[in-house]
């Protein structure tokens, strides 16, 4: 399995409040990525990040923000939660980007619950 | 961008048989189809890729075919046994990598 640490694994948490889910990967791999996963949606993009401090956005990053100050660290923060965030939350990681070839690896993910 | 679309969306099959999941993609761009396998309460697992220069590849019980010209790619799974129950995303990727929305296989014993 791929060195990835998602944390915490899961979450209640109420709406307007702050959170931010922690992705820790011991690959040294330079791409980090958030996915939320929903029925009937597969995985979807939040937020990708190829470098430190070098971040962009994906196809659903309304609401949600992203920092990586170090290689292996990848913070994905929902400002203010609101119960469309309720979801499954992957971390993943590739050496490289996508359209190259490289393969990219999955955390276990992160349940969130906004109540 | 890439739009992968996956089907069936469910499929159920008697042990031992085969499974056949079909995915088409729009980007003519699109160079790299991995497939994954996601078990209940865990990520989606790497379980076999094929890139666009090839169009076969083989690994035990598992294949997956692509036509390039009719942009679609395929997983086979034979002699199908009840640990193949999952979800399998199928992904295409050029300028970005887009999933599948998953199809849940079940095994019968």
């Amino acid at each position: 399995d791929a060195g990835i640490t998602q944390s915490p694994r899961h979450k209640v948490t109420e709406t307007g409040t702050p959170v931010t889910l922690r992705c820790h990967q011991t690959e040294n791999h330079r791409y980090m990525y958030w996915y939320r996963q929903d029925p009937g949606h597969g995985l979807r993009l939040i937020h990708y990040s190829y470098g430190v401090k070098d971040t962009d956005k994906g196809e659903v990053s309304d609401g949600y923000s992203v920092s990586r100050s170090k290689t292996e660290d990848f913070l994905l923060t929902l400002e203010s939660a609101t119960s469309s965030q309720t979801s499954v939350y992957f971390c993943a990681i590739s050496a490289d980007m996508p359209g190259s070839g490289n393969t990219i690896y999955f955390g276990e993910g992160s349940w969130l619950t906004v109540v | 961008g890439e739009n992968v679309e996956q089907h069936p969306s469910t499929l159920s099959v008697q042990e031992g048989d085969s499974a056949v999941i079909k995915c088409t993609y729009s980007d003519s761009a699109s160079n790299y189809f991995p497939w994954y396998k996601q078990e209940l309460g865990k990520g989606p697992q790497l379980i076999i890729d094929i890139r666009s220069n090839v169009g076969e590849k083989k690994d035990q019980r598992i294949a997956v075919t692509l036509n390039k010209t009719a942009k679609h790619f395929s997983l086979h799974i034979t002699e199908t046994q009840p640990e193949d129950s999952a979800v399998y995303f199928c992904a295409a990727s050029g300028n970005d990598m887009r999933f599948g929305a998953g199809t849940r296989l079940t095994v019968k014993p």
